[in-house]
């Protein structure tokens, strides 16, 4: 089983629809968990990180976490063209002097017109 | 969040030959990372990179592969040595936020084919 499992899609919806991306983990040690996107010929970028259990809203993103099922979601409101891209979760171990990131796959996402 | 770049964006390179990728940041940061992104894999972290010490390698990574410099604290270099083509991949400079966070902010990659 690999450490961070993540559907690749891809995920086609429609202008205005709620997206819901996801990724499951099995190491309970994981303890940080960071929402990359990912534009065509783009490195990642940044979208939200959170370290403890529940919700973190900003803007039209908001990231969740479940430590007691190892599932972390990124739901995308009112999803817009310009949001097509790649999502890749990524996760990190707590402690210092601890820096790897672990990735999903990531989820190729399309919002069409 | 610094700003990164990365020199070549992309390059076609023969078998057998060895190309280096610059990473140059805008600030001066502590943290540098080399990743490899292959077409439907995880993004895989090949080492970290500090300056003033050796790079610390991870698991299916060595030094004489992908040697690696960081002379100073907004530059560092990758390079990938005796290429294959299953050496094709893109390949990304990554840094760390500020120190005590778990921030990271990756270049625009190098996309690389070897033929």
């Amino acid at each position: 089983q690999k450490e961070v499992e993540q559907d690749p899609g891809p995920l086609s919806v429609p202008e205005g629809a709620i997206v819901s991306l996801n990724c499951t983990y099995s190491n309970s040690a994981f303890q940080y968990f960071m929402w990359y996107r990912q534009y065509s010929r783009k490195g990642p970028e940044l979208l939200m990180y959170t370290y403890s259990s529940g919700n973190k809203e900003d803007g039209r993103f908001t990231a969740q976490v479940d430590k007691s099922s190892k599932y972390i979601s990124l739901f995308i409101r009112d999803s817009q063209p310009s949001d097509s891209a790649t999502y890749l979760c990524a996760m990190k171990y707590s402690g210092a002097g601890s820096y790897q990131l672990t990735f999903g796959k990531g989820t190729k996402l399309s919002v069409i017109p | 969040s610094a700003v990164i770049s990365q020199k070549p964006s992309r390059d076609i390179c023969q078998r057998g030959t060895s190309l280096t990728i610059q990473c140059q940041v805008d600030s001066q940061v502590t943290m540098m990372f080399w990743y490899r992104q292959q077409p439907g894999q995880s993004l895989t972290l090949i080492a970290t990179a500090n300056q003033g010490s050796e790079a610390t390698y991870e698991s299916g990574f060595v030094i004489d592969k992908f040697p690696i410099s960081r002379p100073n604290l907004t530059f560092s270099t990758l390079t990938v040595s005796n290429m294959s083509p299953e050496d094709s991949s893109i390949y990304l400079c990554s840094v760390g936020g500020q120190i005590g966070s778990y921030e990271q902010y990756f270049g625009p990659g190098t996309r690389l084919t070897v033929t």
